[in-house]
């Protein structure tokens, strides 16, 4: 059973640097064709994709926001962590992470992390 | 980069009766690479439809996807009050992947 959670801060103030780690198990980043991905929704809003890495550590981001995003695995933990600079209030949002399956569908999610941004 | 459009916004039904939603994408995708996911309230999405088509495990086979190029349709055949939700397409077909804007099903 693949399970995955996130972590990190609930508030972060504006310019700040976010570190989001999502601790996952059921599934390894060493499998050929494993990933992981980072999907944020707005209080209210859409969902929006930011970024994915896979086994072989390729690394992909939106390019809305690639200037600002960081994804790193560490394999031996099980962990994929997120960093987004230079926060702003219009980053407040559940962060999640979900595990990429077959052509790129998500497939666990975790269970979100409420990130909110004060000026 | 490919744009998905959702249909309508918000599709107001009883139980019992036929949903059908709608998803455009701005490019041609593969079938392989659209999928359909269900989220409520306080909760994280869960995937419904994979490769257009194909349920995901433990999904009720009220759930069917189809569609292909451009214009994808995911249809419940008898809404239980159980499926209402708001529901996302998502491509793979290319990156960045993007989601739609959403169709929230409510009850009428």
């Amino acid at each position: 059973q693949i399970t995955l959670k996130e972590s990190g801060p609930t508030l972060v103030k504006s310019t700040q640097t976010l570190t989001l780690t999502c601790n996952f198990s059921g599934f390894s980043l060493t499998t050929v064709g494993a990933g992981v991905g980072w999907i944020r929704q707005p209080p209210g809003k859409a969902l929006e994709w930011l970024a994915l890495i896979f086994w072989d550590d390729d690394k992909r981001y939106n390019p809305s926001l690639k200037s600002r995003l960081t994804i790193t695995k560490d394999t031996s933990k099980n962990q994929v962590v997120l960093i987004m600079t230079t926060m702003d209030p219009v980053d407040t949002a559940t962060y999640y992470c979900a595990c990429r399956q077959g052509t790129g569908w998500f497939d666990p999610w975790g269970q979100g992390s409420l990130v909110t941004v004060s000026s | 980069e490919i744009v998905l459009t959702q249909s309508p916004g918000t599709l107001s039904l009883s139980p019992g009766e036929r949903a059908t939603l709608s998803c455009r994408a701005s490019q041609s995708v593969s079938s392989s690479y659209l999928a359909w996911y269900q989220q409520k309230p306080g909760q994280a999405p869960r995937l419904l439809i994979y490769g257009a088509s194909s349920r995901a495990t433990g999904i009720p086979d009220r759930f069917s996807g189809s569609g292909s190029g451009t214009d994808f349709t995911l249809t419940i055949s008898s809404l239980q009050p159980e499926d209402f939700a708001t529901y996302y397409c998502q491509q793979s077909n290319s990156f960045p992947f993007s989601f739609g804007p959403g169709t929230k099903v409510d009850i009428k």
